[in-house]
């Protein structure tokens, strides 16, 4: 079956520590998309990626950085310097680059919390 | 203000119910409309996608736009308490990254 498969579904990380959270999809699609979801804000766009070895930031870039090597993989890594990480990622794809008509498919998510 | 604006609920219906679930929005730029359903730790699921105003049925989901109101709805009938999640309404338009509602989250009551 055609989807998009994130892990860890659960992750801790420590003070000072980084931790990529990983992101495949087997849809190929060209774009890719990393979201943050806290209660009560909906999804805010971390980065995204339109196509290989290219990516651009979304609203809250700062803590975070991708990478995009190949067309089925984005990972996300959560610096140190995110100091407030706590939250539900989600990894998304969609078919085409032009983001706004084309619908996005979503990953089951990896919950990231403090220890 | 928020460019698309969604009321948190939560809403809570007896089954069987119509439910209306809607979404406001500012910029009238909007032309692709998206309703994803989104179940406890699980990721958002696309439910139904339109392209400007009018009316796009898929079994007992019906989604509706009105781009003259810049308001669009979802509505759910004889509702399931397998329907019992977080709805997010989701536009966008040419290039532009998606804007996302916050999310209504409805309970169905057996």
């Amino acid at each position: 079956d055609g989807g998009i498969t994130q892990s860890p579904k659960y992750l801790f990380r420590k003070e000072g520590q980084n931790v990529t959270l990983s992101c495949e999809q087997n849809l190929n699609h060209d774009a890719m998309y990393w979201y943050r979801q806290d209660p009560g804000q909906g999804l805010r766009l971390i980065y995204y990626s339109q196509i290989v070895n290219d990516f651009q930031k979304g609203d809250i870039a700062e803590g975070y950085s991708v990478s995009r090597e190949k067309k089925e993989s984005f990972p996300l890594t959560v610096t140190s310097a995110q100091k407030n990480p706590t939250a539900f990622y989600l990894c998304a794809s969609s078919r085409s680059t032009g983001t706004g008509d084309q619908p996005q498919h979503f990953g089951d998510g990896t919950r990231l919390s403090i220890l | 203000q928020k460019e698309v604006e969604q009321d948190p609920g939560p809403l809570s219906v007896p089954e069987g119910a119509i439910v209306s679930l809607n979404c406001t929005y500012s910029n009238s730029a909007f032309q692709y409309f998206m309703w994803y359903r989104q179940y406890s730790r699980k990721g958002p699921e696309l439910l139904m996608y339109t392209y400007s105003s009018g009316n796009k049925e898929d079994g007992r989901f019906t989604a509706q736009v009105d781009k003259s109101s810049k308001y669009i709805s979802l509505f759910i009938r004889d509702s399931q308490p397998s329907d019992s999640a977080t709805y997010l309404c989701a536009m966008g338009f040419g290039n532009e990254k998606l804007t996302f509602g916050t999310g209504t989250r409805l309970t169905i009551i057996p």
